[in-house]
């Protein structure tokens, strides 16, 4: 099973400003990984698939990087509304995810 | 529109059983894959079990494997989880979930359902 470790486990982050989150995967996995963000009480929701193609409809602010074993989330210029849990997901099976990343606004 | 709603959730005494359902629509059902995720309270996401799409394969995480059995109607558009020997572990709200191709067992989900929560509890 491939084990996905995100980092940091929590953010606290003033509007406007630059969030970056990282997933590093046990093994390759190619671009493999997808992004998706959890708000409270709500189901996930995709925003970056196979590494860095964005998902229809999610804002230009979002966007992923990498390949192999080690990859990107990034928030532009963060919105209050982007408060969330941010989870990597990797789909060879067994799916695997990581262990999420809590962005709050200050 | 794409729908996905589970139901059948509830508080079951360990070693019980239970049958969860997800109604699909908006969706040719019979052509994708379909997963069930789970989600212990303030925990994170845990894959579950999948199934292709006539039913033919199926695989599960290691942690449910000989208890949890995943199949699907096509006919009703339904997809099902029956869990027994149920544990405490097992508490959590179960989400099924489509993915973007469906085709493609490995490629991400692009619908969830809105979850059903299993309480494992005496």
């Amino acid at each position: 099973e491939i084990v996905l470790t995100q980092s940091p486990d929590f953010q606290s982050v003033t509007p406007k400003e630059k969030v970056t989150i990282t997933c590093r995967a046990s093994q390759s996995i190619g671009s493999s990984l997808h992004w998706y963000q959890q708000k409270p009480d709500q189901s996930p929701k995709l925003l970056i698939k196979y590494a860095s193609q964005s998902f229809s409809g999610v804002p230009s602010r979002f966007s992923g990087s990498g390949s192999g074993t080690d990859f990107t989330l990034t928030i532009n210029s963060l919105e209050a509304e982007d408060a969330a849990t941010y989870y990597c997901h990797q789909s060879s099976s067994p799916w695997t995810f990581g262990q999420g990343t809590k962005v709050e606004i200050k | 529109e794409v729908q996905l709603v589970e139901s059948g959730g509830g508080l079951v005494q360990p070693g019980g059983s239970l049958r969860l359902s997800c109604a699909a629509s908006g969706f040719t059902f019979s052509y994708y894959w379909m997963h069930w995720v789970r989600q212990a309270p303030g925990k994170g996401l845990v894959w579950v079990s999948h199934i292709n799409n006539d039913g033919s394969t199926t695989n599960y995480a290691d942690s449910v494997k000989g208890r949890f059995t995943i199949s699907r109607d096509n006919a009703k558009n339904t997809l099902y989880l029956q869990m027994n020997s149920l544990r405490a572990e097992d508490t959590a709200v179960y989400y099924c979930a489509r993915p973007t191709a469906s085709w493609d067992s490995s490629s991400p989900v692009d619908y969830w359902g809105q979850g059903t929560l299993v309480t494992v509890s005496s």
